[in-house]
């Protein structure tokens, strides 16, 4: 069974910038959510994808968006690159019923840092 | 009042010996709470999930939800240095499809 994969590991953008940042999805699983993680905080919810369609969003600018592709997998994109933005990216996989059961199953993150 | 609020610790304990854990939550109507463990550079693991008030055991784990005082709780029996991580506990949100909801997590060492 193939975990979750995120890439690139680290990467380094100045003020703005855009970036995207890529996810595989754990097999067999359908729904991807996008947390963003600041240094000594919690994972934020910025969105979820199900079945290609944008299921729910958290409280981030439209200049955070996204998509799934028909493999499940996704891509996370952020334009106009601000400071604040640099943190830990995590994409989590789910079955439609795990994102139901918060059973999220996370890649090892993208650090992003923003000069 | 943060939706979801944890001690930031850190909590130190001595090897062998109980760690609890502690997570309040605002939204009254919430129906299910999650433990994740983050080690350092890592991301987070499900350790423990809970729905119903009362206590779930798994392993050295022990999961306690308090409804009418808007509280859960982590024990973990037996501490061990490997147990040293930042706990991190969320609530359901499924109000726009499916979302968790974190707590800033508690920064547990297990001392030797």
């Amino acid at each position: 069974e193939t975990g979750v994969t995120q890439s690139p590991t680290h990467l380094i953008k100045t003020r703005g910038q855009q970036v995207t940042l890529r996810c595989s999805s754990q097999s067999g699983h359908n729904t991807v959510s996008w947390y963003q993680q600041a240094l000594g905080q919690g994972p934020q919810f910025i969105f979820q994808y199900y079945r290609e369609e944008e299921n729910g969003r958290g409280n981030f600018p439209p200049r955070f968006s996204g998509l799934q592709f028909p493999n499940y997998s996704s891509e996370l994109n952020v334009n106009a690159l601000e400071l604040d933005d640099s943190a830990l990216y995590l994409c989590a996989s789910s079955l439609a019923q795990g994102a139901n059961t918060g059973e999220l199953f996370f890649g090892e993150g993208s650090r992003l840092t923003v000069l | 009042q943060k939706e979801v609020e944890q001690n930031s610790g850190p909590l130190s304990v001595p090897e062998g010996a109980i760690a609890s854990l502690n997570c309040t939550y605002s939204d009254r109507g919430s129906q299910s709470f999650f433990w994740y463990r983050q080690y350092s550079g890592k991301s987070p693991e499900l350790i423990m999930s809970i729905y119903s008030n009362g206590d779930k055991e798994d392993g050295r784990f022990t999961a306690q939800l308090n409804k009418a005082s808007q509280y859960v709780s982590l024990l973990i029996r037996d501490s061990q240095p490997s147990d040293s991580a930042t706990y991190l506990c969320a609530r359901g949100d499924y109000n726009q499809g499916g979302k968790l909801i974190f707590g800033q997590g508690t920064e547990l060492s297990v001392k030797p």
